[in-house]
């Protein structure tokens, strides 16, 4: 099976800009999660999909958005960008079952200037 | 609430030898423990998970981890460290509950394997 892919890997924007990144979850996973990581704040978790609805939710400014479609690829939207929102930004994808494993992506490095 | 404290930011082995990597957790509920490794420009990669069945754990790479209730731990171990283990190791919890996946990490520890 291929692992969780995410769209693009790299990425630099301008403060005051938005952007979006694409996660695709393990064939059959239902479950897709995010999740920032900065030097400051460690890995801290943004939200959960669970087939394309919004089952949990961390203490993340409305800023921060995400959906998931039918075929349980995710995006997430941060508009207005701060500097502080550099970071790595992990998905990652779960069956959804009562198998509680995540498995991460490679995960996109967001850059804001 | 629940939190991880992953005790000491760095640790330095030698080649060869053990490697114990220490997790503390704290939740009000069982627990479902994990730990994750992170090499760099990569994601994380799960090297093994406690969801309630047997209390010693064995993951990937020979690494194994003992849950220990009464001493709210998960501390991860190897007997014999290999230069390809340096990397950043971090302990991960979440709730058995409602099926919601949200995982609290530590802080990170960062390996270094010296030859």
């Amino acid at each position: 099976k291929a692992g969780v892919t995410q769209t693009p890997r790299y990425l630099i924007k301008t403060r005051g800009q938005q952007v979006t990144l694409s996660c695709s979850p393990i064939s059959g996973h239902r479950s897709v999660s995010w999740y920032q990581q900065t030097p400051g704040q460690g890995l801290q978790f943004l939200f959960e999909y669970f087939s394309e609805t919004q089952r949990n939710k961390g203490n993340f400014p409305g800023r921060f958005s995400g959906r998931q479609f039918s075929n349980s690829r995710s995006e997430m939207n941060v508009s207005t960008l701060e500097l502080g929102d550099s970071a790595l930004y992990l998905c990652a994808s779960s069956s959804g079952g009562s198998n509680y494993e995540q498995y991460f992506g490679p995960g996109t490095r967001l850059t804001v200037t | 609430a629940q939190s991880v404290t992953q005790l000491g930011s760095h640790v330095s082995v030698s080649e060869g030898a053990l490697v114990l990597l220490r997790c503390n957790y704290s939740s009000s509920v069982p627990p479902y423990l994990f730990w994750y490794v992170q090499y760099p420009n990569q994601g994380l990669q799960l090297l093994l998970k406690y969801t309630s069945a047997a209390t010693l754990v064995k993951g990937i790479n020979g690494f194994e981890a003992e849950f220990k209730k009464s001493e709210t731990s998960f501390h991860l171990t190897k007997p014999s460290a290999h230069m390809s283990d340096a990397a950043e190791y971090f302990c991960a919890v979440t709730f058995m509950d409602t099926g919601r996946r949200a995982l609290t990490f530590g802080s990170g520890t960062r390996l270094q394997v010296q030859p």
